[in-house]
């Protein structure tokens, strides 16, 4: 299994509301980020785990929370968001996090009206 | 801190032609160099990477690239497009012994006409 699975596929939330983001792998890999990516501009990164702790944190709004329960699986709480957060969400993982070779999710489609 | 730049945001060929899209980058260390496509509504996918030895890197899809240290670039080339490779490509650096995690170019758009 070389896959990374986000769920959902798309999301519409309003700017009170609290949802959640959730990436899944099973290749075993010890290192996961999420990535922001609007139309047309390459992935920005938000966060990474390392050994399902946070490693980086890209100076992100505290709106959005990631959280890691165990090695295959990653989270991210989104709450009061802004339409202008409104993009792309991708999930990766790599072997370790000096492992060069990300694998990538399909991602989700959040728009926040 | 490395970097790399793309030329050209868009790049239009038409089927059976070369392809050739365009990546420079910046490394205060001998880099590690990727080259990553998506296709609409999709992630990210390795195409093919860089790492040291041999310096013309084949990939998947029939794309290769070659590291040229006195031009620092890698150019992503494949000799003949087909529809299916329309899609967005990413030229990506890091470092290794320093930050792993690879830094994004801007991304190419490439466009095959019938």
């Amino acid at each position: 299994d070389t896959e990374v699975t986000q769920t959902p596929k798309h999301l519409v939330m309003g700017m009170t509301n609290k949802k959640s983001l959730k990436c899944e792998q099973h290749m075993g890999h010890r290192a996961m980020y999420w990535y922001k990516q609007k139309a047309k501009k390459p992935p920005e990164l938000m966060f990474v785990y390392s050994y399902e702790k946070l490693s980086i944190n890209e100076s992100v709004p505290s709106r959005f929370s990631p959280e890691c329960p165990n090695s295959s699986l990653l989270n991210l709480h989104l709450h009061a968001l802004q339409p202008e957060d409104s993009a792309l969400y991708l999930c990766a993982s790599s072997q370790e996090l000096i492992d060069e070779k990300l694998f990538f999710g399909s991602g989700t489609q959040l728009s926040v009206l | 801190a490395q970097s790399v730049t793309q030329l050209g945001s868009h790049v239009s060929v038409s089927e059976g032609a070369l392809v050739l899209l365009r990546c420079n980058y910046s490394s205060s260390v001998p880099p590690y160099l990727f080259w990553y496509v998506q296709y609409p509504n999709q992630g990210l996918q390795l195409l093919l990477k860089y790492t040291t030895g041999a310096t013309l890197v084949k990939g998947i899809n029939g794309f290769e690239a070659e590291f040229k240290k006195s031009e620092t670039s890698f150019h992503l080339t494949k000799p003949s497009a087909h529809m299916s490779d329309a899609a967005e490509y990413f030229c990506a650096v890091s470092a290794p012994g320093g930050s792993y995690i690879p830094t994004f170019g801007r991304g190419t758009s490439l466009i095959v006409h019938p």
